[in-house]
């Protein structure tokens, strides 16, 4: 069976600092791993996926198969980035995504 | 916004009650999903739609029941609610799939539907 999990329920930090939200998952065949993110007051929201290899918002996640990981980092927080974050897993068959417990970052000012 | 809504956004009833949820969607997406929200559990499928009258269980099925009658309208039922079932509720929609899609696989969120039981 897959899973996904996110070690940490909150991770803080202060503006400046890099940061990194840890994604491990268990999955025996070919994944697509993704990251969602929920700012207060707005709807959950696509911020990347591991196929794209993209930067979005100075974040990036790259695909670890050999250990099973999918860390976002970001080398420098900003305040605006404090939101909740949940890492999120695809089969390669079906449609559906198995989402970890999710991570709230809180970036100090 | 992003074309799905959720209605109600908040519900307050007592256990032993029915109580259903309604997800609208005007993008045409094949797939809508219900997922719940839950403090350390994070977001988890409830049931999923992959077609008029094509749906399937999630990981958390049990008490709730779907329907899915046209393209647009994935509903979402509680028979007889319960306090375990106090959650916030998502819909989501995703469109076609395959690698060549860009947005494939990608999921839209609604803005949630707060259930409280009392």
């Amino acid at each position: 069976a897959q899973r996904v999990t996110q070690p940490e329920k909150l991770l803080s930090v202060f503006k400046g600092a890099p940061v990194e939200l840890k994604c491990n998952y268990s999955y025996s065949g070919s994944p697509e791993l993704f990251w969602y993110v929920q700012y207060s007051r707005q709807r959950l929201q696509l911020l990347l996926r591991h196929i794209s290899r993209e930067s979005i918002k100075g974040f990036t996640a790259d695909l670890n198969k050999g250990e099973t990981s999918f860390h976002l980092k970001k080398p420098f927080a900003q305040e605006e980035d404090s939101a909740m974050y949940y890492c999120a897993l695809r089969r390669n068959a079906g449609n559906m995504l198995t989402f970890g417990g999710g991570t709230r970052l809180m970036v100090k000012p | 916004d992003a074309g799905i809504t959720q209605s109600p956004r908040h519900k307050v009833t007592e256990t032993g009650t029915p109580v259903t949820l309604r997800c609208h969607q005007t993008e045409n997406h094949r797939y809508m999903y219900w997922y719940r929200q839950d403090p350390g559990h994070g977001l988890r499928l409830i049931h999923y739609s992959y077609g008029v009258k094509d749906t399937d269980k999630g990981e958390v099925s049990d008490g709730y029941s779907v329907s899915r009658s046209k393209t647009e309208d994935f509903l979402l039922t509680l028979e007889s609610a319960t306090s375990s079932q106090t959650s916030v509720y998502f819909c989501a929609i995703s469109g076609p799939t395959g690698a060549a899609y860009s947005g494939a696989n990608v999921l839209t969120f609604g803005a949630g539907s707060r259930l409280t039981v009392l």
